[in-house]
Parts: structure tokens; sequence; C-alpha cells
């Protein structure tokens, strides 16, 4: 069964850092791997889908990577703003367009 | 474009009941997605539906049912309420491009409360 984990759970910065938020996942047979972003009480946001023959995918200051074979990715955000305070989500799909979810790390940028 | 849009945005319910909840896909889009996100859960698949037909499902009891009309429009059904089944539930839509993955867009949510 896969199972996604994210960490850290919970993260505090200050703004214009640049953050790293993980992901991982047990079973590297995946289609491919997104990214989400959801705001208090509201639907997600997708913000960047990596297939699974890609190892990155890049949109402004968001990068996300990807190694199938140690079961990994990573969302690096560059300059952090008080706007990118949110909870992050990584999901992978795993076939028949099911995506399985991480718990989520929550972002908070400090002004 | 208009996005995916869910109604209604908030229900209460209490056990036992039904709930019926709607989303309206992105136009030109056929599939239509359903997760359950419960507090301490996380987001958890429930139904994909396309063109009409259920072509997956998660691990949810049958008293989760749905369906989708001509207009790819869809309904979440929710029998026999119980405590649990209070979770935010939101629908995405992807247009459908056999043999691969489409990126699923999503709604803002039908907030489910049973008391």
């Amino acid at each position: 069964k896969q199972e996604v984990t994210q960490i850290p759970a919970a993260l505090s910065v200050p703004e214009g850092e640049n953050l790293v938020l993980n992901c991982s996942f047990t079973d590297s047979a995946i289609y491919n791997l997104q990214w989400f972003r959801q705001d208090p009480g509201k639907g997600l946001t997708s913000l960047l889908l990596i297939q699974s023959s890609q190892r990155e995918q890049t949109s402004g200051r968001l990068n996300a990577s990807l190694d199938k074979s140690s079961g990994r990715s990573t969302l690096y955000i560059a300059a952090s703003q008080p706007g990118d305070s949110a909870t992050y989500l990584c999901a992978v799909e795993e076939g028949a367009q099911k995506l399985v979810f991480g718990q989520g790390t929550r972002l908070t940028i400090n002004p | 474009e208009a996005g995916v849009t869910q109604s209604p945005t908030h229900l209460i319910k209490t056990r036992g009941q039904q709930a019926t909840l709607r989303c309206s896909p992105i136009s030109g889009h056929t599939s239509v997605y359903w997760y359950q996100q419960a507090l301490g859960l996380g987001l958890q698949f429930l139904l994909w539906y396309d063109e009409g037909e259920e072509r997956n499902r998660g691990n949810f009891p049958p008293r989760f049912s749905g369906r989708q009309f001509p207009n790819y429009s869809s309904e979440l059904n929710v029998n026999a309420l119980e405590l649990e089944d209070s979770a935010l539930y939101l629908c995405a839509s992807s247009p459908r491009d056999k043999g691969s993955y489409n990126e699923q867009f999503f709604g803002p949510g039908t907030r489910l409360t049973v008391l």
C-alpha cells in the first residue's frame, strides 16, 4: 500500500528565506507526483506536476524535484513571502487516476 | 474560464440522514473525482467517474455512492450518516486522455458537519 509522508509537519520561517519541503513515498511505481497548496478551509491549488519520466519542474519561485528510485520529492521555494503561507500537499498517482496524499506541511512565513 | 464548482458550501445533517453533494467540472473535462478530507486523516480518494461510469473507488463503505450526469456534473451521496463523516469533501475534474494521467483541478469543497 502506497504511503506518502511529508516532513516537517509545520515550518515557520522569516520572509525572504529560501526553504525546502520534503515528500517521501513507499512505492516507487508511481505515474506522477503533484504538489498542491491549500489555504485554510479551501480547496487545492495545483502548483507543479512532475511526470514519472521527469526529474524536476519549475514555476516562478517554485522548483520541484523527483527521485523515483529513492522515493523522494522536494519542493523548493525561493525568496519566501507572507503570501506563501499555506499548507503544502504532496500527492502521487499510483494508477487509475488515484492520488495518494501526504498529510501536508503547514508553512508560515513571518513578515 | 470557470473552475470546478461545488454546492452547497456548507451542509449540516444529523446522524442517520442522507447528504447529497454536487460538483460541476471545468467545461470540457469529462472526469470527476471525489476526495474526503477529515480532520486528522488527510485527503483520501473516494471515487472517480468518467463519461458516466464509475472507474475507480477508494476504501470507503457502500453508503458512499455517486453518479455522473450526461453533462459530466456529479453527485456524491452519503447515506446513513455517521459522526465521522464530518469532513471537507473536495471534487476535482480533469480532461480524459485515455492511457495517460491528466492533471486534476480542485473545487473549493463542501464542508459536511454531522451532528
